[in-house]
């Protein structure tokens, strides 16, 4: 079935630092693909999303490209903050009717200053 | 202005007690969702509804009970509650549940913690 791997975390990365968060995807088909961000104590935030091959998804300095040849949708910032502390969760949609979001396990990031 | 609201946020209770979650979107969606997260962060569909019916099942428990009296509200009752039910609950909405794309939007949690 449709699901996905995402690097396991914790990351730990100081101020300014350049972070990448991998994902890949096994699916039938070209999925959406998104990144989700849960900061600590809250809900689920979309922070981007992909709906087809090489498309960028972009937000907040954020950046993931759908490359369908690695199916890979690796999250990307240049120079992260303390306030990009959170858990970022990649997901796509389960492949059949009303479709709910297979996510991946979550990776959690702690930027120190 | 809340999207996807959620009452309640927190929640303690006994082993064996019987407990309701509320969820309502006012975003317009037909369909609604409720997702399960674990202590590990893992985040699983539990159910999801369109339109006031049920669509997906997995494999819950018959302990839980979604209700939708409209499709603006999705409720969650749980029965005889153990202690592996302890989680956060997320409920969801989504345009159709279906369409290329559609973004879900997902309500604070209710933060379920048995004794």
């Amino acid at each position: 079935g449709d699901s996905v791997t995402q690097m396991e975390g914790p990351v730990t990365l100081s101020e300014e630092a350049f972070l990448t968060i991998n994902c890949t995807y096994t699916a039938t088909g070209y999925p959406s693909l998104f990144w989700y961000v849960q900061y600590p104590g809250e809900g689920l935030q979309l922070l981007l999303k992909a709906t087809k091959a090489d498309d960028k998804g972009s937000n907040k300095g954020f950046e993931a490209t759908y490359r369908k040849e690695t199916t890979s949708f690796h999250l990307e910032k240049g120079s992260v903050q303390v306030s990009d502390s959170a858990v970022y969760f990649c997901a796509l949609p389960r492949n059949s009717g009303n479709t709910p979001l297979v996510f991946g396990k979550g990776t959690r990031l702690s930027v120190i200053a | 202005d809340t999207a996807v609201s959620q009452t309640p946020k927190y929640l303690v209770t006994q082993m064996g007690n019987d407990k309701s979650i509320k969820c309502e979107q006012n975003l317009g969606h037909d369909t609604m969702y409720w997702y399960k997260q674990d202590s590990k962060k893992f985040l699983k569909i539990m159910f999801s509804y369109n339109n006031k019916e049920l669509i997906i099942n997995e494999t819950v428990p018959n302990r839980f009970s979604p209700k939708s009296p409209d499709k603006a509200h999705l409720n969650l009752h749980i029965n005889s509650l153990e202690l592996g039910d302890s989680a956060v609950y997320f409920c969801a909405s989504s345009r159709s549940g279906g369409a290329h794309g559609e973004t879900q939007y997902f309500g604070p949690g209710t933060r379920l913690l048995v004794l």
